[in-house]
């Protein structure tokens, strides 16, 4: 499956909780993108990464939140403490971005359900 | 931020029927796109439209870009079962955060046999 991979697809927390979301983008692809999904809403931007580099996090709740692509692994989506709020569909997108737009492939998602 | 609006939320049609929905913002964007999501799996990009006034189609989808970059919609022709999803559409801006997309909040399509 040459596709954008998530895992894992469904993660229960408790409150207080950590939880760690992780990405694999397309082969050959460098640039990711994480996306939180509310029930009935859109997909909202979080955070762009490259290789060891974030971009663009202005997304992301400046509190618990954290995400990271390091030069080897996925990249990996983190939040601690973790309250009901939290609760969404985390999807990662990943493309071959050099310069403007380029098409953004998305993963299946990670569904979080905070207890 | 930015909003889309998005039009219908939903839409209840009958197997063969057309369909069309729409997107409305007060910004200009540079690119517009539209994704289909089934339950439980992520957005897969339909159509991506690059200038204004571009009409684009993939199969029985049609989708246009706006003239005046604030729009765009997307029509469905002789809808099947399989059609049914929620239906996004996102635009891109122009500057310095080109790569970020914007969201509308979808139209759920439900197609009847």
């Amino acid at each position: 499956n040459a596709g954008v991979m998530q895992n894992p697809r469904h993660l229960v927390r408790r409150r207080g909780q950590e939880a760690r979301l992780r990405c694999s983008p397309m082969k050959g692809h460098s640039h990711v993108y994480w996306y939180r999904q509310l029930p009935e809403e859109g997909l909202k931007f979080m955070v762009y990464l490259q290789k060891e580099n974030i971009i663009d996090e202005s997304g992301m709740p400046k509190e618990r939140f954290s995400a990271e692509f390091p030069k080897e692994g996925p990249s990996i989506l983190r939040i601690q403490q973790v309250v009901r709020g939290d609760s969404a569909a985390y999807f990662c997108a990943s493309s071959l971005l050099e310069e403007g737009y380029n098409e953004q492939f998305f993963g299946p998602g990670t569904r979080l359900t905070v207890l | 931020g930015q909003q889309l609006n998005q039009s219908p939320q939903s839409m209840f049609i009958q197997e063969g029927e057309d369909v069309s929905m729409n997107c409305t913002s007060s910004s200009i964007f540079n690119t517009w796109l539209w994704y289909k999501q089934e339950p439980g799996e992520g957005p897969v990009l339909l159509i991506a439209l690059y200038k204004a006034g571009e009409l684009t189609s993939n199969g029985r989808l049609t989708a246009q870009f706006g003239i005046t970059r604030k729009d765009s919609f997307l029509n469905i022709s002789a809808s099947i079962p399989s059609d049914v999803g929620i239906y996004f559409c996102a635009g891109v801006n122009s500057g310095g955060s080109n790569y970020k997309l914007t969201f509308g909040k979808g139209t759920l399509l439900t197609v009847n046999p």
